[in-house]
């Protein structure tokens, strides 16, 4: 079965400056997704960022990018220039290509932004 | 397009009674996901349903029960409620094409509290 390892329960980081989320995974499948979730006080479940395991280039979208390491099975997240919006439990999350199996979630980086 | 909508977003019921709980997926999406999300334990998966049928299921007792209608709407129920079902459950819709299921958008939750 599929793993996803968020190490980090929380971080911190001031307004405008970059982090990065830190997540590993462990599977046997060379097919398939990777996304970031993120999670805001008001409980809304919000897709940042989406990756296919198949493509060498990393995703990108706005502010948020990862750094995918198919080898290591690491799926970072960074964010650029953050904004107190940005405060927010982050989830990553893990589906097989093949099959139409559930996501795997990590148990989550709770990210604070301080002004 | 509206999002994935659910009903209600609260309820507080007691211990031994059933609650049944709605999720109205995203317009074309025809998969509809249940997830349990818990301090302790996370995000756990609970069902998929796709075309009326339940395609997976998590690791939940048989108290835990769904379904899924012809406009794709779904609805799980708890019978016999007890005390560690107090959670946020979220629903979850995706579009299925040839090669999978994409990426799920979820729903605002229903906060559940039994006492």
């Amino acid at each position: 079965a599929q793993t996803v390892t968020q190490s980090q329960p929380e971080m911190s980081v001031q307004e405008a400056e970059t982090v990065t989320l830190s997540c590993t995974y462990d599977t046997s499948e060379s097919d398939y997704y990777l996304f970031w979730y993120k999670q805001p006080p008001s409980r809304q479940m919000i897709l940042v960022i989406r990756q296919e395991a198949y493509k060498q280039q990393n995703a990108t979208e706005n502010r948020f990018s990862v750094n995918f390491q198919k080898a290591a099975k690491s799926f970072s997240l960074k964010i650029s220039d953050s904004q107190l919006g940005d405060a927010a439990m982050y989830f990553c999350a893990y589906r097989s290509f093949s099959g139409n199996t559930p996501l795997v979630f990590g148990k989550g980086t709770r990210l604070s932004v301080i002004a | 397009k509206a999002g994935v909508t659910q009903t209600p977003r609260y309820l507080i019921k007691t211990r031994g009674q059933q609650v049944t709980l709605s999720c109205s997926p995203i317009s074309g999406h025809r998969s509809v996901s249940w997830y349990q999300q818990t301090p302790g334990q996370g995000l756990q998966f609970l069902f998929e349903y796709f075309s009326e049928t339940q395609r997976n299921k998590g690791n939940f007792p048989g108290r835990f029960s769904g379904r899924q209608f012809s406009n794709s709407r779904s609805e799980m129920n708890v019978s016999t409620l007890e005390l560690g079902d107090s959670a946020l459950y979220l629903c979850a819709s995706s579009w299925t094409g040839t090669s999978g299921t994409y990426e799920q958008y979820f729903g605002p939750g229903t906060r559940l509290t039994v006492t």
